[in-house]
């Protein structure tokens, strides 16, 4: 059965330094998604992605965060300047074009900002 | 913000059916009803959604009122694997899911 991966499962890095979060969609889905989850609060959107640009994107989703496909099969969140709320579990999800729009989530990055 | 109204926490007991309600009273006429768990920090898992007919699918069963104001996912045998939060959410709109509080079930032996 096709899956939503993500990569590093675990990144720890310093404040003021940049990440790049990874995720490969399944492999026909064009909406691709990401969302944040800190520890023992609720799952939050951060920005949906189609056609190569941004379709909509939360308040938290600012300066410091941007998107990309860079390729046919990847699907990247960048943070520019890690502030120690970052710290979060980012999870990466697509969706079909087609039908009722169910997303598929990935397994999540946990970032860890020191 | 959210359009859903869910039950902070309920339990059920190993092999019995877990009936896990929500409330959606300001639903409009074509957004669907999804259902998600998400188990310890994983990603949320896709269970099962649905318009206005119930639904059934190799996990869950989705039982939707007539007037669409609430609906019901009923996991037939509930397994302890089953312990964790689901969470009811109505398509807000098809670029975002929006993730409420949930109800954390617990399954107990």
């Amino acid at each position: 059965e096709p899956e939503v991966t993500q990569t590093p499962s675990h990144q720890v890095t310093q404040m003021g330094q940049e990440v790049i979060l990874r995720c490969v969609p399944i492999s026909n889905h064009l909406y691709f998604y990401w969302y944040r989850q800190i520890l023992g609060q609720k799952v939050e959107f951060l920005v949906s992605f189609y056609n190569n640009e941004i379709s909509e994107k939360s308040e938290i989703f600012d300066d410091q965060f941007s998107v990309e496909r860079p390729d046919g099969s990847n699907f990247t969140l960048k943070i520019r300047s890690t502030k120690l709320e970052d710290s979060a579990m980012y999870f990466c999800a697509s969706s079909d074009t087609q039908g009722t729009y169910e997303q598929y989530f990935g397994p999540g990055t946990r970032l860890t900002v020191t | 913000d959210a359009k859903t109204t869910q039950p902070p926490s309920m339990d059920c007991a190993e092999g019995r059916a877990a009936n896990l309600p929500c409330n959606h009273s300001t639903i409009s006429g074509n957004e669907y009803v999804y259902w998600y768990r998400q188990i310890h920090s994983q990603g949320p898992q896709y269970i099962i959604h649905g318009l206005k007919n119930n639904e059934t699918n190799e996990m869950a069963s989705l039982i939707i009122t007539e007037d669409r104001k609430s609906s019901t996912l009923i996991l037939p045998h509930a397994t302890l694997r089953d312990t964790a939060v689901y969470y009811c959410i109505v398509l807000y709109n098809f670029n975002k899911f929006y993730f409420g509080s949930g109800t954390k079930l617990n399954v107990k032996p």
